[in-house]
């Protein structure tokens, strides 16, 4: 069964340095990869989906790698920003039983302190 | 920009009554997901539909959960009887096309006395 771990489960940083997410799954046989924001109260937004094939996706001040071999992926915040301040859940794409299925890590709560 | 939208945002019950939430995916999405997420967990999908056909429902606990999608558009998640352990954030997302991205709702929040 696919786990996924998130690590530190919080973080808090001064505004304007660089940050970095984690995240590891246990079984490399994924489809694809997201990262996913959450702000307090509210459903996910998607920052960034990369494909199995892929090494990494960017999108302005975000970048996520992925080395699927390893099991790990990283999120990477440049010049972070007020905000930036949310939960940031990375989850992954794998077939169970035939059906493909997104499952979840339990997030990173990520502050940045003005 | 079209957003999968979810009715109602709250809902406070007590244990043993009904409730039941409703979905709307984005027009034209074939795939619709059910998640249940606990304070401070990742979600966890309870079921997925393509079209009006459950494709995934293991996760559903069936004795008191059911859900819906009559006509292959929107859905409705029900719980009967409530329990207090059902209190938690109930996620609706949809996905078609060419992406593979899921949309999310803003969820409902459920909490259960």
């Amino acid at each position: 069964k696919q786990e996924v771990t998130q690590i530190p489960a919080a973080l808090s940083v001064p505004e304007g340095e660089n940050l970095v997410l984690n995240c590891s799954f246990t079984d490399s046989a994924i489809y694809n990869l997201q990262w996913f924001r959450q702000d307090p109260g509210k459903g996910l937004t998607s920052l960034l989906l990369i494909q199995s094939s892929q090494r990494e996706q960017t999108s302005g001040r975000l970048n996520a790698s992925l080395d699927k071999s390893s099991g790990r992926s990283t999120l990477y915040i440049a010049a972070s920003q007020p905000g930036d301040s949310a939960t940031y859940l990375c989850a992954v794409e794998a077939s169970e039983f035939g059906n493909e299925k997104l499952t979840f890590g339990t997030g990173t709560r990520l502050t940045i302190i003005p | 920009e079209a957003e999968v939208a979810q009715s109602p945002r709250y809902k406070i019950t007590e244990k043993s009554q009904a409730v039941a939430f409703w979905c709307d995916p984005i027009s034209g999405h074939a795939t619709l997901y059910w998640y249940r997420q606990i304070l401070g967990q990742g979600p966890e999908l309870l079921v997925q539909f393509q079209d009006e056909s459950v494709v995934d429902d293991s996760q559903l606990p069936k004795d008191r959960f059911s859900a819906e999608r009559l006509k292959g558009v929107d859905s409705t998640l029900k719980i009967q009887p409530a329990e207090l352990g059902d209190s938690a954030m109930y996620l609706c997302a949809s996905s078609g096309g060419s992406s593979d991205t899921q949309y999310f709702g803003p969820g409902t929040r459920l909490t259960v006395l």
